[in-house]
């Protein structure tokens, strides 16, 4: 059984920086992209960014562009999403997602449970 | 970038209703379409991929159909665990994009 399995969210100031990590177990970690998406305090589902099987094929969303970067370490069957100059519009549960294929375009067909980050003086 | 307006945002509905739920996209995105549930404070679940094509495990009464850029959800007649929000998102391209919800409520 797949499972994904998000840390290091928490309580950061305007500005400030955070990194998220996220565990894949249960399947062969490399044959999959793997994406960030967040979701606001009673808000819908946005994207964040994403990164295929070999990191060649990475993508992000306008709001986060040039203060996020993701990576993946494949030899860990993990993922990261490095967050700088944070603003308060960026608190929200951010959760890994697992797409379906190595591509681009592959649904996701498996979700952690989410971790919250919470920006604020 | 794709925008993708899903509606209703809130739609009323009764134990055995057969319900849609309607998904435009700005720009042709084939059948690069999912559908997915949310609960309360849990992850979303796949319901729907590729437009049409039923995750595993999901009941029947879940349909899509669709391509292009119009697309929609049926649930055929339902149950009490259906009532939550429901997403699209298309995967056509980078940037994905999501449907701003349907909340689909007891009348």
């Amino acid at each position: 059984e797949v499972q994904l399995a998000e840390s290091g969210g928490g309580v950061v100031q305007p500005g400030g920086s955070l990194r998220l990590s996220c565990i894949v177990s249960g399947v062969t970690f490399d044959d999959y992209a793997v994406h960030w998406v967040r979701q606001a305090p009673g808000k819908g589902l946005e994207w964040v960014s994403g990164i295929t099987w070999n990191s060649r094929g990475i993508g992000y969303a306008d709001s986060v562009k040039g203060r996020f970067t993701i990576s993946r370490d494949n030899a860990k069957n993990s993922l990261f999403l490095q967050m700088n100059s944070l603003r308060p519009d960026d608190t929200a549960f951010y959760f890994c997602a697992k797409g379906h294929d190595s591509t681009v375009t592959a649904h996701f067909d498996a979700w952690g449970q989410g971790t919250l980050v919470t920006v604020s003086s | 970038d794709i925008q993708m307006t899903q509606s209703p945002s809130t739609l009323s509905a009764s134990v055995g209703d057969r319900v849609t739920i309607t998904c435009r996209a700005s720009h042709y995105i084939s059948t690069w379409l999912a559908w997915y549930q949310q609960k309360p404070g849990k992850a979303p679940k796949l319901l729907i991929y590729k437009a049409s094509t039923l995750e595993s495990g999901v009941p029947s009464r879940f349909s899509g159909s669709g391509s292009g850029s119009e697309f929609t959800l049926t649930i055929s007649s339902l149950q009490p665990d259906d009532f939550t929000t429901y997403y699209c998102q298309q995967y056509n391209d980078y940037p994905y994009t999501f449907g701003q919800g349907t909340k689909l409520e007891i009348k």
